[in-house]
């Protein structure tokens, strides 16, 4: 079964500083990875998502993520973060059998200090 | 394009008594149909999931059941509900397209208070 760990809870970053936020997937199989951001009260959006190919992806609002099978991980960054980038982020494991069962890890929240 | 409605967008209920959470789909056909819990500190946990019309698989045993009486359609509900039924329900779909994975897209979540 397929699992996602984020291992820090909470990070704070100053607005203009670079972000990486880690994500350590288990599944195995070639995994479908994603990376969702959540403001406070609302619902989850895309960020950006691997399937197969260039293992650096692109998403929006300028994140990018890397997918590196050595290290069964999948980091978010971020060169320079905004303010309205603070939120919480999620990512996400999927199975690599054509149907959308999404296994999420337990959320990172950003803070950005001004 | 594609959108999703779920609602109401919060509800405050007392132990026991039922409940019923919408959630439509627009702009697409056949989509699946996701319920997902979301508690605090714990990730968002999959309640329940469905490829097509009155196809429900349940992920985890609870107080809860899920129903699609239409193809965009995905009803949450419960007949007595429990203090630990608490929390942000989100409903999501995807495009059923085979082998080939679509994210998923959400709505914007369901704050349910169980007093």
């Amino acid at each position: 079964a397929q699992s996602v760990t984020q291992p820090d809870i909470h990070i704070t970053v100053s607005e203009g500083a670079s972000l990486e936020l880690r994500c350590n997937y288990s599944y195995g199989a070639t995994p479908y990875l994603f990376w969702y951001v959540q403001s406070p009260g609302q619902g989850l959006q895309l960020l950006l998502k691997y399937f197969s190919g260039d293992t650096l992806v692109q998403g929006i609002k300028g994140f990018e993520a890397e997918f590196k099978r050595s290290q069964s991980s999948f980091n978010l960054r971020k060169p320079s973060v905004h303010w309205s980038d603070a939120a919480e982020y999620f990512c996400a494991v999927g199975a690599s059998d054509g149907f959308q069962k999404l296994v999420f890890g337990t959320g990172t929240r950003l803070l950005v200090s001004p | 394009s594609q959108t999703i409605h779920q609602w109401p967008a919060t509800l405050v209920q007392p132990v026991g008594s039922p409940l019923s959470l919408e959630c439509t789909v627009e702009g697409t056909s056949n989509p699946n149909l996701y319920w997902y819990r979301q508690a605090a500190g714990r990730g968002l946990q999959l309640l329940f999931y469905s490829v097509g019309i009155g196809q429900i698989s349940s992920e985890v045993p609870q107080n809860l059941s899920a129903s699609r009486p239409q193809d965009r359609q995905f009803i949450l509900s419960s007949k007595k509900l429990l203090l630990s039924d608490s929390g942000f329900y989100l409903c999501a779909w995807s495009a059923n397209r085979g082998p080939n994975n679509s994210p998923l897209h959400f709505g914007n979540g369901t704050r349910l208070t169980v007093t």
